[in-house]
């Protein structure tokens, strides 16, 4: 039973446009929200988080925007960059059970 | 010391053996936990320690077990080796501040294959 889902497992999009991210999960009981981005033979590396008692979170060119009512996040990036292609995986948190991840997505920044 | 250091970064082990995989925090971060990442798969919670005792475990079998040390490394313990135990192995670290404004920091894994 996946509690977080990344419905699209690729995403494409060219140079300084937006990119959004989407992600939903299904226990309602997360209270964190996190999402990392990976590229090959790296680790997860922290993007942005936010606390299920907010509704958006900024830092610079990622905004990223939770409806709890939907159970629904979505990352933004804004401008996309070449540097921003990577898998971009999607996060929950409960106290301390560890972090739920989705399957992630790759995104893909097109010149 | 900054960042977190696993080793090895590629182990082979043949089904059955014992494997111990090693994870070197971030001077501080007195939290630690490790994840199982199978190919194509989100990392899988595996289990977290704070200040030496497991806090946290997710869905593994006994055979997956852990220590923490005091000068913040930490090991993975997995007996009985599975097939299905191939993956790579994260291990995560985070401070007292807790890991929602800074993140877990992750290192850059462990590639197990169990033939």
């Amino acid at each position: 039973d996946q509690q977080v889902k990344q419905n699209s497992p690729s995403l494409s999009v060219q140079e300084g446009r937006i990119s959004i991210l989407n992600c939903d999960y299904t226990n309602s009981m997360f209270d964190y929200f996190l999402w990392y981005k990976k590229y090959p033979a790296e680790g997860p590396t922290f993007l942005i988080s936010i606390s299920s008692i907010k509704d958006k979170n900024e830092d610079g060119r990622f905004t990223v925007f939770l409806n709890k009512s939907a159970k629904h996040l979505s990352l933004h990036i804004v401008p996309s960059q070449p540097g921003d292609s990577a898998v971009y995986f999607c996060a929950a948190s409960r106290g301390a059970d560890g972090l739920t991840f989705g399957k992630g997505t790759h995104l893909i920044i097109q010149p | 010391e900054t960042g977190v250091t696993q080793s090895p970064t590629h182990l082979i082990k043949t089904r059955g053996q014992q494997v111990t995989l090693r994870c070197s925090s971030q001077s501080g971060h007195n939290t630690v936990s490790w994840y199982q990442q199978a190919l194509g798969q989100g990392p899988q919670f595996i289990f977290q320690y704070y200040r030496e005792e497991e806090n946290g475990r997710g869905n593994f079998p006994p055979r997956f077990s852990g220590l923490q040390f005091p000068n913040y490394s930490s090991e993975l313990n997995v007996n009985a080796l599975e097939l299905d135990d191939s993956a790579l192995y994260l291990c995560a670290s985070s401070g007292d501040g807790g890991p929602y404004n800074y993140g877990y920091t992750f290192g850059s894994g462990t590639r197990l294959t169990v033939v």
